[in-house]
């Protein structure tokens, strides 16, 4: 089985402060990891994904990823936050091994308010 | 290019109506999904088509709904006899396939089904 926690439902910073977003997995295998984000009545973006390789991952509106296998997790991370980056994150995670099919596992979310 | 494309945006409908949500996905694509995101709350998958094979209908939450892919592209939801519950946005996603699992899902706006 693969899983998903974001712990956080919601996540405050300051324009121009640093913000994470964390996510964290289990998967029985090698994970593939994806973020993506939702902007008020839109559906969901993506912004970037770990599939192998280096575990910093680059991705769309300056965001960044680091994958760590030891504390399986997967933080969402932006050097200096806009308030345009007010939006919810979505975290999701595909077993490498998982025979099934293409299946995505999403978090439940965590809500980024960015004040000015 | 077009995105995936969904119809109605907005569904107002009575309880014990049937309803049925239309999606485009993007050209080309082979893989369909549809997901259930509940006010505030995450996404919950509810079916799966890839290509011409037998559909995961492991999702779905009751015998009220179902779904069907005709000729490998266009996706219509069936839900049945809607009750209270069913009230929330359904969004459908398609992806290429190939790559076991690594592309990306791409979604559409959703639409909104409240069930007075």
């Amino acid at each position: 089985a693969q899983s998903v926690a974001q712990p956080e439902d919601q996540v405050n910073v300051a324009e121009g402060n640093p913000l994470t977003v964390k996510c964290t997995y289990s998967v029985s295998g090698n994970p593939y990891l994806f973020w993506y984000v939702q902007y008020p009545n839109r559906g969901l973006q993506f912004l970037l994904k770990y599939i192998t390789g280096d575990n910093l991952v680059k991705g769309s509106y300056g965001f960044e990823a680091e994958f760590n296998k030891s504390q399986t997790s997967f933080h969402l991370k932006k050097p200096s936050a806009l308030v345009s980056d007010s939006a919810l994150y979505f975290c999701a995670v595909r077993d490498a091994n998982n025979n099934a099919g293409n299946m995505l596992t999403f978090g439940g979310g965590t809500r980024l308010m960015v004040k000015p | 290019g077009a995105g995936v494309s969904q119809s109605p945006s907005n569904k107002v409908t009575e309880k014990g109506k049937d309803v049925e949500l239309r999606c485009d996905p993007i050209s080309g694509h082979t893989a369909l999904y549809w997901y259930r995101q509940s006010l505030g709350q995450g996404l919950e998958f509810l079916i799966y088509f890839q290509g011409n094979s037998a559909p995961d209908k492991s999702g779905l939450p009751s015998d009220r709904f179902s779904a069907e892919r005709t000729g490998g592209s266009v996706s219509t939801l069936t839900i049945q006899r809607t009750q209270q519950e069913d009230s929330a946005v359904y969004l459908c996603a398609s992806s290429p396939w190939g790559g076991h699992g690594r592309n990306e899902q791409f979604f559409g706006p959703g639409t909104r089904l409240t069930v007075l």
